[in-house]
């Protein structure tokens, strides 16, 4: 199983919004709601921000927000705060003998 | 609110087992509501699903790592454990631990994590 698909590096400037892409296939991000997204500041952990798809845990900002579109999944931030850079991960299940499969990741920097 | 610690060596010569422990506080890994996860990072790299286990002993492990990943569960210290036999310098990474919700395929709570280094 392939590792989702994400663009090595988003920028914007404060204020802005940007968007993330995770791209996978009908046997992951395309077949089921299942995705998340994880921020992870480093040497940090990373902090799950949006699961099944466009659900917030408690206490993520609502500046985050994410949407699935066939075999894409997207990850957007509004209002772009320094905070923010960091790297996102998405995840989907899949329905390959590796049910759980992680994208290539994302830099966010904040210009 | 649930806390999940790593631990174990962070030094591992190559052909040897890594063995690593998750101690989980505020929380049981005895609910039935949850699975308890691996996942690593090499350095530098993005993150990878090694397995998880349940409270009743049930495991799923990557594919690409099953012949060498044992996870076990002991209820009675709340903890879990990670052995990966036979390992190798591609083994080198942060290993963390992590909760996941029956039936939400997501890691909502997740380990500072933990470097362990194959080298002789």
């Amino acid at each position: 199983q392939s590792a989702l698909t994400q663009p090595a590096s988003v920028s914007g400037s404060p204020g802005q919004s940007i968007t993330i892409s995770c791209t996978g296939t009908s046997s992951d991000v395309g077949g089921y709601n299942y995705v998340s997204w994880y921020q992870q500041h480093p040497g940090k952990a990373p902090k799950l921000m949006i699961y099944e798809v466009s659900n917030r845990p408690s206490g993520v900002s609502n500046r985050f927000s994410g949407s699935k579109s066939g075999n894409t999944a997207s990850l957007t931030i509004s209002g772009l705060q320094a905070e923010d850079e960091a790297d996102y991960y998405c995840s989907s299940y899949t329905s390959s003998s590796n049910p759980y499969v992680f994208g290539t990741g994302t830099k966010v920097t904040v210009l | 609110q649930v806390q999940l610690q790593e631990s174990g060596p962070g030094l591992v010569k190559p052909s040897e087992t890594l063995s690593l422990t998750c101690t989980v506080s505020g929380g049981s890994v005895s609910s039935g509501n949850y699975y308890w996860s691996w996942i690593r990072q090499p350095p530098g790299e993005g993150l990878e699903w090694i397995g998880y286990i349940f409270y009743s002993g049930s495991t799923n492990y990557n594919p690409s790592l099953k012949s060498r990943v044992t996870i076990s569960v002991d209820t009675s210290k709340n903890q879990f454990s990670l052995r990966l036999s036979s390992v190798t310098a591609a083994d080198t990474a942060l290993y963390y631990c992590a909760r996941f919700p029956r039936g939400k395929y997501t890691f909502d709570s997740w380990g500072q994590g933990t470097l362990v280094t194959v080298s002789s």
